[in-house]
């Protein structure tokens, strides 16, 4: 049973230009989270995606949108990327009606 | 708002125990425990629901006191394996967001 991928695991962008990321939730899971993790710290909740939708969303400007497909995959753009935006990006995916996360590996994003 | 770990780091010999603290000011429904060796993605140890109840998962044990807003992370018996660092996660009520503190690294030495 494949976990959740993401891809791609590294991206380099200059300021300015726009990034979309991607992920497949585990088999069975229906909701998709994303979190933005700076260095050293805890990862931040950007948005959950449920019946593509965006069901809650966290404290995050409206440069970060995303989309959720029927297939339950999801994406991530952000657009007029800064040099804060350098982080690591994690999606989590999970079961239905539970909150438990299952995280892939991360897109590791570079802003120069 | 973001809950409170500590300590931040702690160094341990084998076979020694750990307890690693989370609090929160608001109001919480559940608490998450999760553990990040580096370079890798978070991966699950336990939840706990309001209740105050303790789970266990080997010799990795937590509890949640509801009253307090507080859980806390208890590794006994530490092996090398359990070096990375540890966040807790916390649910309010009615909320779909887990926020995370900033986690609290530990090291475990022969």
């Amino acid at each position: 049973d494949a976990g959740v991928t993401q891809s791609p695991t590294h991206l380099i962008k200059t300021r300015g230009q726009q990034v979309t990321l991607r992920c497949s939730p585990k088999s069975g899971h229906d909701t998709v989270s994303w979190y933005q993790q700076a260095l050293g710290q805890g990862p931040q909740f950007i948005f959950q995606y449920y019946e593509e939708e965006e069901r809650q969303r966290g404290n995050f400007p409206d440069r970060f949108s995303g989309h959720q497909f029927p297939n339950y995959s999801s994406e991530l753009n952000v657009n007029a990327l800064l040099l804060g935006d350098s982080a690591l990006y994690l999606c989590a995916s999970s079961l239905p009606g539970n909150s438990i996360q299952y995280f892939g590996a991360g897109t590791r994003l570079s802003v120069l | 708002q973001q809950p409170v770990q500590s300590p931040q780091a702690v160094i341990l010999r084998e076979g020694e125990d750990a307890v690693i603290n989370c609090s929160s000011s608001k109001a919480l429904y559940s608490v998450h425990w999760y553990r990040q060796k580096h370079g890798e993605a978070p991966v699950f140890l336990m939840i706990l629901l309001k209740g105050g109840e303790q789970k266990g998962h080997e010799k990795i044990s937590a509890s949640f006191n509801e009253k307090k807003q507080q859980s806390s992370l208890y590794l006994t018996a530490s092996q090398l394996s359990y070096s990375g660092t540890y966040f807790c996660g916390t649910e309010g009520a009615g909320s779909y967001q887990l926020t995370f503190g900033k986690g609290t690294k530990l090291s475990v030495i022969p």
